[in-house]
């Protein structure tokens, strides 16, 4: 079956601009997560929405980063004017509401500021 | 504070010979553990998973993992390692509790096999 989709899988942009990465979950998954990993590291947790639930915002690094999320589908994290240490992938992750449950990964976006 | 802990960065092993990639853990209460690898480029994709039950959990391609209480560990292995094995392994754990959602990785372990 489909897994998660994130698009687009690679973004080049010049410092100072924004950013929308776009992730679709399984379908049937309501909770969705976004990390960030700088090369070579580990996972680093951004927002984590379930449902129609407030958010967990908690790990996002600046008020530049902010994620929505269209009920239990598609969501998008946007990076405002950003900066080279915005560089890294970001991987979605989608799981059914469960603790039980792993989760499952997009490919991620490998994103590069210049 | 909770926490996972990969204590080796890097693991090398033979072709063949068993492997054995290093998890510890510290939660409060009981956890549920998962091991996912890591190919270049790619997503995390799971593993195996210990929730209940069985202390040595059989997962995917031939992995399995051995949940200890008492040392608070997780230790993923395999019997005879290939060297398609290679990749980066993260362990994490998400406790058992009610309306814990988020999952605590690991730093993550690079696993290199030799031919």
């Amino acid at each position: 079956g489909a897994g998660v989709s994130q698009s687009p899988s690679n973004k080049v942009t010049e410092k100072g601009k924004d950013v929308e990465l776009r992730c679709d979950p399984i379908s049937g998954h309501t909770a969705l997560y976004w990390y960030r990993q700088r090369l070579g590291q580990g996972l680093e947790f951004l927002i984590y929405f379930q449902g129609n639930s407030a958010p967990d915002k908690s790990g996002l690094p600046s008020d530049r980063f902010s994620a929505e999320r269209t009920g239990e589908s598609v969501s998008t994290l946007t990076i405002q004017r950003t900066q080279q240490e915005d560089s890294a992938v970001y991987l979605c992750a989608s799981s059914f509401f469960r603790v039980d449950q792993p989760q499952h990964f997009g490919d991620g976006t490998r994103l590069s500021i210049l | 504070a909770q926490s996972v802990a990969q204590p080796e960065d890097q693991v090398n092993v033979a072709e063949g010979n068993p492997l054995t990639v290093k998890c510890t853990y510290s939660v409060s209460g009981n956890p549920y553990l998962f091991w996912y690898v890591q190919y270049p480029n790619r997503g995390l994709q799971f593993l195996l998973k210990y929730i209940t039950g069985d202390n040595l959990v059989k997962g995917s391609y031939g992995f399995e993992a051995e949940f200890n209480k008492s040392q608070t560990s997780f230790h993923l292995k395999k019997p005879s390692a290939l060297v398609s094995d290679s990749a980066l392994y993260f362990c994490a754990v998400r406790p058992a509790t009610s309306g814990t959602y988020k999952y605590i990785f690991g730093t993550g372990t690079r696993l290199k096999v030799l031919a």
